[in-house]
């Protein structure tokens, strides 16, 4: 049973490009969040897709966009890339109707480097 | 608002034990996670407690919550090389799988000596 699945792994981009991130999650489950990690900090919450529609944001910018398909899987969009945008992004897959109890499953991340 | 705080690292001796503190500011926080992140991972979760909670021991892990403090602590037993780790902690006010988000502290970097 595959965990948390994310591609690519690593990117590089300049400056304005765009790029997209994919996800799929663990099977079972149906929702999925996307976290960005700068360099020696914290994850940050993007936002999270259940059926099909963002249902939270974090502080991130307009740039910043997502969709879930009804697999589940879901992608990262973001235009008109940053240098500030470079960072470690991290996919997490649950069950909506499960627990905290439930473990939470992070997928190895898509390192993307904008330059 | 919604801020965690972890001191940064924290060096120890195998078979000693470690203690990892973190401080949160929202008193509604509900769920508190501890994540481990190895070199090049992703995070994987390590244990929970609920706020109604003051401890919660998991074999070598023991989570103490004083929420009159909003401190959280998590402490390893018989700490190993394998140990090795950046840990953070997480707060969620609602359950992260029924729509809550988790804010995350700044991680601590765990160097564990043979």
């Amino acid at each position: 049973d595959a965990g948390v699945t994310q591609s690519p792994t690593h990117l590089i981009k300049t400056r304005g490009q765009q790029v997209t991130l994919r996800c799929s999650p663990k099977s079972g489950h149906d929702t999925v969040s996307w976290y960005q990690q700068a360099l020696g900090q914290g994850p940050q919450f993007i936002f999270q897709y259940y059926e099909e529609e963002e249902r939270q944001r974090g502080n991130f910018p307009d740039r910043f966009s997502g969709h879930q398909f009804p697999n589940y899987s879901s992608e990262l969009n973001v235009n008109a890339l940053l240098l500030g945008d470079s960072a470690l992004y991290l996919c997490a897959s649950s069950w909506d109707r499960g627990s905290a109890s439930d473990t939470q499953y992070f997928g190895p991340g898509t390192r993307l480097t904008v330059l | 608002g919604e801020d965690v705080e972890q001191s940064l690292f924290l060096s120890v001796r195998e078979g000693d034990s470690s203690v990892i503190n973190c401080t949160y500011t929202d008193s509604s926080s509900t769920y508190l996670y501890w994540y481990k992140q190895e070199p090049g991972a992703g995070l994987q979760l390590l244990t929970y407690i609920f706020s109604n909670m003051d401890m919660k021991q998991d074999q070598r892990l023991t989570v103490l919550l004083n929420k009159k403090d909003k401190h959280l602590s998590l402490r390893i037993a018989d700490t190993q090389t394998g140990d090795s780790a950046i840990y953070f902690c997480a707060e969620s006010i609602t359950p992260y799988n029924q729509g809550g988000k988790l804010i995350f502290g700044q991680g601590t970097e765990l160097s564990v000596k043979p």
